[in-house]
């Protein structure tokens, strides 16, 4: 497809479970973005990719996330033992290019998850 | 987490009128985007500022970097009902580790015909 894609939509996860969230982002984008949005809240970054090096892991909340890009192209971000407070619409973007200037991200649709 | 300041929080205007937000921040910033997020919907660029005091226009909509680099505004003029959504702004401050962008606190925008 021409824009990001993310699967599932809809995850709802019972509390402790862990989850995998999947991102494609627009084919040959270098940079790879993962924001969190809670409910009425603007998103909030988690983390980002150069090609396969994660470069900036600095909003991850807790060790218990964990995102990774292991070819480039796809990537996953993994919560283990989900809590109600991870509740919230996660986020991927990508980017054509890394630094400079017009590097715009594009977003997906983002994958809603609800813990119980 | 830092979110920027956005306002006004809500508007609920007539068709045909023209809106104004808002947002402001702490830090200065190389960078400034507005983005429309609709319900189930990840956002959507709508432009793109790169310099400060740069006013960039697409179609009824106009944005400025602010000189100071820590704030933009967007207009949109003569409203429709397909304007209805949140508009967020967005910072990036490059480094050299991270692209991130910095959101704002949204703004939602309701248009009555």
């Amino acid at each position: 497809g021409a824009g990001v894609s993310q699967s599932p939509r809809y995850k709802v996860a019972k509390r402790g479970q862990d989850v995998a969230l999947r991102c494609d982002p627009i084919s040959g984008h270098v940079s790879l973005f993962w924001y969190q949005q809670a409910l009425g809240q603007g998103p909030e970054f988690l983390t980002y990719f150069q090609n396969e090096a994660q470069l900036d892991k600095s909003g991850l909340p807790s060790d218990r996330f964990f995102a990774e890009r292991p070819e480039g192209s796809v990537s996953t971000l993994k919560i283990q033992r989900t809590q109600q407070e991870d509740s919230a619409v996660y986020l991927c973007a990508s980017s054509p290019v890394a630094g400079g200037t017009h590097n715009e991200q594009f977003f997906g649709p983002g994958t809603r998850l609800t813990v119980l | 987490g830092q979110q920027l300041n956005q306002s006004p929080q809500s508007m609920f205007i007539q068709e045909g009128e023209d809106v104004s937000m808002n947002c402001t921040s702490s830090s200065i910033f190389n960078t400034w985007l507005w983005y429309k997020q609709e319900p189930g919907e990840g956002p959507v660029l709508l432009i793109a500022l790169y310099k400060a005091g740069e006013l960039t226009s697409n179609g009824r909509l106009t944005a400025q970097f602010g000189i100071t680099r820590k704030d933009s505004f967007l207009n949109i003029s003569a409203s429709i009902p397909s304007d209805v959504g949140i508009y967020f702004c967005a910072g990036q401050a490059r480094s050299y580790n991270t692209d991130k962008l910095i959101f704002g606190t949204g703004t939602r925008l309701q248009v009555f015909p």
